[in-house]
């Protein structure tokens, strides 16, 4: 079992809908990335948070850590969207080091 | 202007040849790192510099040795390239290690070994 857990894997949604993906992890973390991987494959750092919630634009994230928990909201979802959306959680051990959930392949239809 | 670049984008080569991708980055960062993006688009640490430094080495193969003539740049070199080598590798950088920080990510390279 990974230490980080998305879900769910694949979601399809119609433009406008608000759109919820969740992360759980199950190691002692300092902080949370959300992260963008275009269709081109390039990844793009959304949020980094370490305790409740973060907002930019349309993107809303949250984090309960005793939960060890963390959603990521799209509102009035575009086709533009469309992406993959990887949760990471960031450990530190003397050194800062990612680990990765499997992501979650988010496709919004006109 | 890009803050992390990698070269080349694509790399197509034979089973058991050595070849190298490049990392820069601009953006005036320690710490540098080198994730592999298996087949099914799951990404995992291979290695991170400070300065330099190796910090981290995840049980990767030998084969796979990382470079860093100077902070701004951080190489990796394959030798004996096998099959399952076969993925895509991003570079990435952070300000510092030992603290949160936001990492930038390079746009990959996209490697297929025959």
């Amino acid at each position: 079992k990974n230490e980080v857990e998305q879900s769910p894997q694949n979601l399809t949604a119609q433009e406008g809908e608000f759109i919820t993906i969740n992360c759980s992890y199950s190691v002692g973390i300092s902080a949370l990335h959300w992260l963008q991987q275009h269709p081109g494959g390039g990844i793009v750092s959304l949020f980094m948070l370490s305790s409740g919630k973060k907002k930019h634009g349309r993107l809303i994230a949250t984090i309960n850590i005793q939960e060890k928990h963390s959603s990521l909201h799209i509102t009035a979802s575009h086709p533009r969207d469309s992406a993959v959306y990887i949760c990471a959680v960031l450990i530190i051990q003397g050194a800062q080091k990612l680990v990765f959930g499997q992501g979650t392949r988010l496709t919004i239809n006109p | 202007d890009t803050a992390v670049s990698q070269t080349p984008k694509y790399l197509v080569t034979q089973m058991g040849n050595d070849k190298s991708i490049k990392c820069e980055q601009n953006l005036g960062h320690d710490t540098m790192y080198w994730y592999k993006q298996d087949s099914k688009k799951f990404l995992k640490i291979m290695f991170s510099y400070n300065n330099k430094e190796l910090i981290i080495n995840e049980t990767v193969p030998n084969r796979f040795s990382p470079k860093s003539p100077d902070k701004a740049h951080l190489n990796l070199h394959i030798n004996s390239l096998e099959l399952g080598d076969s993925a895509v590798y991003f570079c990435a950088s952070s300000l510092q290690t030992r603290i949160q920080e936001t990492q930038y990510f390079g746009p990959g390279t996209r490697l297929l070994v025959l």
